[in-house]
């Protein structure tokens, strides 16, 4: 089946527009997850959601970064005002569980975002 | 800032020989699971361990989790050029993941 899908694959934007990064995560999965990456470094938490409720969103850096997941499937990732030090790799997953327990989470390809 | 140390950071070393990787923080989780990430791919689940002391196989590989279930280990034996990749440990607490800093792996043929 199809896994977690993320667009766009590659985003160039100039310091301070808005930026909006889709995640798809896999059908049936109830949390996802968004992720940001520096080469050699592990995934840094921002956020999660279970279904379409935000359930922890004290990995976002600032104000400026939002995300929503309105009908419990895709999840919006928006940076607003975008400044260089944003530039990263955007990671999303999706776990089939809820609760309290801990499942395999499925990453996506990301999204490499750079601000010029 | 991310709870979980992973040592070394790098490490390169020639087939056949041994290594061990750490993964230490001063948090209490749930359950720890090692990834693997190759170039240009999202991280790939290896095992998940959640019982203090548990220890589980692999193949060549066996991973740790602590007594106190703060810490684990990855021992990987006889190294193969394919198990070059970015390892990465990942503390489960209540359906979260924390990732640790990474441990980048070359092995020479």
């Amino acid at each position: 089946g199809a896994g977690v899908s993320q667009s766009p694959r590659y985003k160039v934007t100039k310091r301070g527009q808005d930026v909006a990064l889709r995640c798809d995560p896999i059908s049936g999965h109830v949390s996802l997850y968004w992720y940001r990456q520096a080469l050699g470094q592990g995934p840094e938490f921002l956020t999660y959601f279970n279904y379409e409720a935000q359930q922890d969103k004290s990995g976002l850096p600032n104000d400026r970064f939002s995300a929503e997941r309105p009908e419990g499937s895709i999840s919006t990732l928006t940076i607003q005002r975008t400044e260089q030090r944003d530039s990263a790799m955007y990671r999303c997953a999706s776990s089939l569980g809820a609760g309290t327990g801990t499942y395999e989470q499925y990453f996506g390809p990301g999204t490499r975002l750079t601000v010029t | 800032t991310q709870l979980l140390e992973q040592s070394p950071q790098f490490l390169s070393i020639q087939e056949g020989e041994n290594l061990t990787v750490y993964c230490n923080s001063s948090s209490v989780f749930s359950s720890l699971q090692w990834y693997r990430q190759e170039p240009g791919e999202g991280p790939v689940l290896l095992v998940t361990v959640v019982t203090g002391g548990e220890v589980k196989k692999l193949k060549r590989l066996t991973f740790q989790f602590g007594d106190a279930r703060k810490d684990s280990s990855l021992h990987i034996t006889a190294a193969q050029p394919g198990d070059t990749g970015l390892y990465l440990c990942a503390g489960g607490r209540a359906n979260n993941l924390f990732f640790g800093t990474g441990t980048r792996l070359t092995v020479i043929p």
